[in-house]
């Protein structure tokens, strides 16, 4: 059974705190593992397209790695700010090109 | 930033009736895809679309649903006779390359079938 698994379901953090979250995803046929930032009444905007084991990748306050060997990724916010609140989302796309995504962790940031 | 555009943005129906939902992909894009949410789960992957033909199709993707890209740029997936539990919100996202480069999203239309 594939099944991309996403901890925690939901965080809340304190204006100016870091955090971080997992993602956990199928070692074989592993082709990219996609990262995602859903604000409510909006689309699902791309953070990330991760390929390669080790691979890390930052954006502004954002961070993520990977490890395709054990399954996993890690997002991390830096400072978080009230504008991160949002739903993250993982997807792990396979070698046949089909994205498998996690339930997603729901980020809420306390001001 | 070019968009993915999606239209209607709420679409309510009865059930046995047949909607189509549009999109308009970025018009570089090679790959399209349609999946759906329904309210309190994952999002599911319905099918994807390359060189104007299905390559992938989920076990949700049954003989009630189909895809067509009838014109070069507007990408519409037909529900023939909706059920309860088609009711949902459907995205449609493009990418140029899906190993390389995350999908551009729409906005997504929900189906209420009633």
């Amino acid at each position: 059974i594939l099944n991309v698994e996403q901890s925690p379901q939901s965080l809340h953090v304190q204006e100016g705190d870091s955090t971080n979250f997992t993602c956990s995803f199928p070692s074989s046929n592993f082709y990219a593992l996609h990262w995602y930032r859903w604000e409510t009444a909006k689309s699902p905007e791309a953070l990330f397209v991760m390929t390669l084991n080790g691979d890390e990748k930052k954006k502004g306050r954002i961070s993520a790695t990977l490890n395709t060997k054990e399954g996993y990724s890690y997002l991390y916010i830096k400072g978080s700010q009230p504008e991160d609140s949002a739903t993250y989302l993982c997807a792990f796309l396979r070698s046949n090109y089909q994205l498998i995504w996690g339930a997603g962790t729901k980020l809420i940031i306390k001001p | 930033e070019p968009e993915v555009t999606q239209t209607p943005s709420h679409q309510v129906t009865q059930m046995g009736q047949e909607v189509i939902l549009r999109c308009v992909p970025i018009s570089n894009h090679l790959y399209f895809y349609w999946y759906r949410q329904i309210l309190g789960q994952k999002v599911e992957f319905l099918v994807s679309f390359y060189n104007n033909e299905i390559s992938e199709k989920s076990e949700i993707f049954d003989d009630q649903f189909s895809v067509e890209r009838p014109d070069g740029s507007n990408f519409t997936l037909k529900i023939r006779s909706t059920k309860l539990e088609d009711s949902a919100m459907y995205f449609c996202a493009s990418c140029t390359g899906p190993g390389s480069y995350g999908y551009t999203f729409g906005s997504g239309t929900r189906l209420t079938v009633v």
